[in-house]
């Protein structure tokens, strides 16, 4: 079993639209869950992280945790053009993260 | 605003020849990593490094590779006899903490892309 598992997509939306991103994951002593967004050509570059269990908002975007199912979720409201990227989410290990495939995301005016 | 800068961004090299990559992670960080992401799939740690020693490698990173901090602000990456299969796009990142502290928050290049032909 991976790791980490994410809905690779593409995935493509209008602006406004609320977008859920998703990824399953299978070790349960994973404490610490990011999102990283990925813009072309371009290195990860941290979003949102979340330790354990719960919600957390930042503007437009909110994380959410539910360990029992081992689930990761990120919300994007009023998704913008400027969202467009990958959107990659990430565990946090001892030394390393492990990221899953990443979700295409096309937000269209 | 301080970042990881990564040189070169794109190298050509024929199998079997060493190649190596270099970063200059943020000044202040402490902890420097390799990953590497093949075309259309995961972004894969490879290693990473700290007080001058690796701290963790995955299986990827074999005898064929390896990671110096020969200065106080570059950190590389040498392959020593490339293969097909490195084709990649390699990244560094730093960060100020690790492990059970860090909030997962790695500062990263923009990437070298590595074609072996």
């Amino acid at each position: 079993q991976k790791e980490v598992e994410q809905d690779p997509g593409p995935l493509s939306v209008p602006e406004g639209a609320i977008v859920s991103l998703n990824c399953t994951y299978s070790n349960s002593a994973f404490q610490y869950f990011m999102w990283y967004r990925q813009y072309s050509r371009k290195g990860p570059e941290l979003l949102m992280y979340t330790y354990s269990s719960g919600n957390k908002e930042d503007g437009r975007f909110t994380a959410q945790v539910d360990k029992s199912s081992k689930y990761i979720s990120l919300f994007i409201r009023d998704s913008q053009p400027s969202d467009s990227a990958t959107y990659l989410c990430a565990i946090q290990g001892a030394q390393k993260l492990v990221f899953g495939q990443g979700t295409r995301l096309t937000i269209n005016p | 605003e301080p970042e990881v800068t990564q040189t070169p961004s794109h190298q050509v090299t024929q199998m079997g020849q060493e190649v190596i990559l270099r970063c200059v992670p943020i000044s202040n960080h402490l902890y420097f990593y390799w990953y590497r992401q093949i075309l259309g799939q995961k972004v894969e740690f490879l290693v990473s490094f700290y007080n001058n020693e690796i701290s963790e490698k995955s299986e990827i990173f074999d005898d064929q590779f390896s990671v110096e901090r020969p200065d106080g602000s570059n950190f590389t990456l040498k392959i020593r006899s490339t293969k097909l299969e490195d084709s990649a796009m390699y990244f560094c990142a730093s960060s100020r903490l690790a492990g059970a502290a860090n909030t997962g928050e790695l500062f990263f290049g923009e990437g070298s892309r590595l074609t072996v032909l």
